[in-house]
């Protein structure tokens, strides 16, 4: 299984919402992704998880929490939004966090009003 | 900040034509990757190369580096209507605490029917 897969696909949500993302791969990688990605754009590093530990926050705001609850699960919960943070939320991993090739899922669309 | 800078932006091409694409980058590399995704889309891995080597095929593409001149390039041969994408090139720098890859900008290709 070489897959990648996140849910929701697409996601509408208030300011005052809150509401998570999930990511799961069943590959045995032990490093794990979030990315942002705005339209016409590269994916900007939000988190990276490396044997299911915090490595990197790419100063990233509050709003945002990363959680890794096993090597296979990554979560993104998202609270009190702001509309510029509505873009393509991109998950990844790869077998260690030293630069090996990353397995993108397919994204969520996220939208804040 | 971006490692990697692609040229051209933007590409249009026949079908069956070749595609070349290049990327300049600014620091040493541990290696460097290129990426495609189709719109909207997740990010899909095409080639890895390490800076000890100079050039690699995996089927249609070939990527070439030149480390004296922080260049890449990534030729698609016998281009196809499916190849229409954006493509990424990725940096990795020597491996060292909280390294990370890095994306250009990204280049649109489009190929005509």
């Amino acid at each position: 299984d070489t897959e990648v897969t996140q849910t929701p696909k697409h996601l509408v949500m208030g300011m005052t919402n809150k509401k998570s993302l999930k990511c799961e791969q069943h590959m045995g990688h032990r490093a794990m992704y979030w990315y942002k990605q705005k339209a016409k754009k590269p994916p900007e590093l939000m988190f990276v998880y490396s044997y299911e530990k915090l490595s990197i926050n790419e100063s990233v705001p509050s709003r945002f929490s990363p959680e890794c609850p096993n090597s296979s699960l990554l979560n993104l919960h998202l609270h009190a939004l702001q509309p510029e943070d509505s873009a393509l939320y991109l998950c990844a991993s790869s077998q260690v966090a030293e630069g090996e090739t990353q397995y993108f899922g397919p994204g969520t669309r996220l939208l804040v009003l | 900040s971006q490692q990697g800078e692609e040229d051209p932006q933007a590409l249009s091409i026949q079908e069956g034509e070749n595609a070349t694409m290049n990327c300049s980058y600014k620091t040493s590399i541990n290696n460097l990757q290129w990426y495609r995704q189709n719109s909207g889309r997740g990010l899909v891995h095409l080639i890895l190369i390490r800076s000890n080597e100079r050039e690699k095929h995996s089927g249609r593409l070939r990527v070439t580096l030149d480390t004296s001149k922080k260049s890449s390039s990534l030729l698609i041969t016998a281009s196809r209507a499916a190849d229409t994408a954006s493509y990424f090139c990725a940096t990795y720098p020597p491996t060292g605490a909280n390294s990370k890859l890095t994306f250009g900008k990204g280049i649109t290709l489009s190929v005509r029917p």
